[in-house]
């Protein structure tokens, strides 16, 4: 069955980076498109950006354009999502899903909490 | 950049209809996605393409989407129905995901 396992919660300070990896597994890596996606405590899902697992083609969000950053491993069905020069705005939990014409699998999400 | 709205909430007796609507300008032109999501988990698709069904996902539930509202339908509803549900779809112009505002499903 389709999974995408998601790297542990991380807790960072202000202006540091963050990456969260993905895992895929029970299909084939290269023939879906891998989409982040972000949620703030109590708020709507936010979209990042996605990347074509199969030619490394990548769309971001204009919001986050320039910080954030996604990329995949082939050989080791993984896609890793890199946000930069944090602020407390950015703490929520991330998710990576597939996307086939919906986002059909999803990972647990990954927290990341940005504190001084 | 395209909004959807959504009601904050909706409550239903177990065994009732519960209908959550989601309003976008002429929505009808695009794929509306629905999401379930439970407190702590991540979001499960219960809905794709308007109407579509995944696998594992009970026929109780059932899209449509018209003029500028699509509306995701849960019957007999239960318990475990409970949750968050998120309208989604792709805006070409913007090239982005967008998900709508949200709707709390509260089973009395």
């Amino acid at each position: 069955q389709v999974q995408l396992v998601q790297s542990g919660a991380e807790v960072k300070k202000p202006g540091a980076s963050v990456k969260v990896s993905c895992k895929a597994a029970g299909y084939t890596f290269t023939y879906y498109a891998i989409h982040w996606v972000r949620q703030a405590p109590g708020q709507r899902p936010e979209w990042m950006g996605w990347i074509n697992a199969g030619n490394g083609n990548t769309k971001y969000s204009q919001t986050l354009q320039g910080r954030v950053t996604l990329t995949a491993d082939t050989s080791a069905t993984t896609a890793y999502m890199e946000l930069s020069s944090l602020t407390s705005e950015d703490t929520a939990v991330y998710y990576c899903a597939r996307r086939f014409t919906s986002l059909d699998h999803w990972g647990q999400g990954t927290l990341v909490t940005v504190s001084s | 950049s395209y909004v959807l709205t959504q009601p904050p909430s909706v409550s239903v007796a177990p065994g009732q209809t519960a209908t959550i609507t989601c309003g976008g300008n002429n929505i009808r032109s695009k794929s509306v996605h629905w999401y379930q999501q439970r407190p702590g988990q991540a979001p499960v698709l219960v809905i794709y393409d308007d109407r579509d069904r995944p696998s594992g996902i009970p026929e109780r539930f059932s899209g449509s989407n018209s003029g500028n509202t699509a509306s995701l339908i849960i019957n007999r509803v239960e318990a475990g129905d409970e949750g968050d549900y998120y309208c989604q779809v792709w805006d070409s112009t913007g090239e982005h995901h967008v998900f709508g505002s949200g709707t709390k499903v509260t089973v009395l």
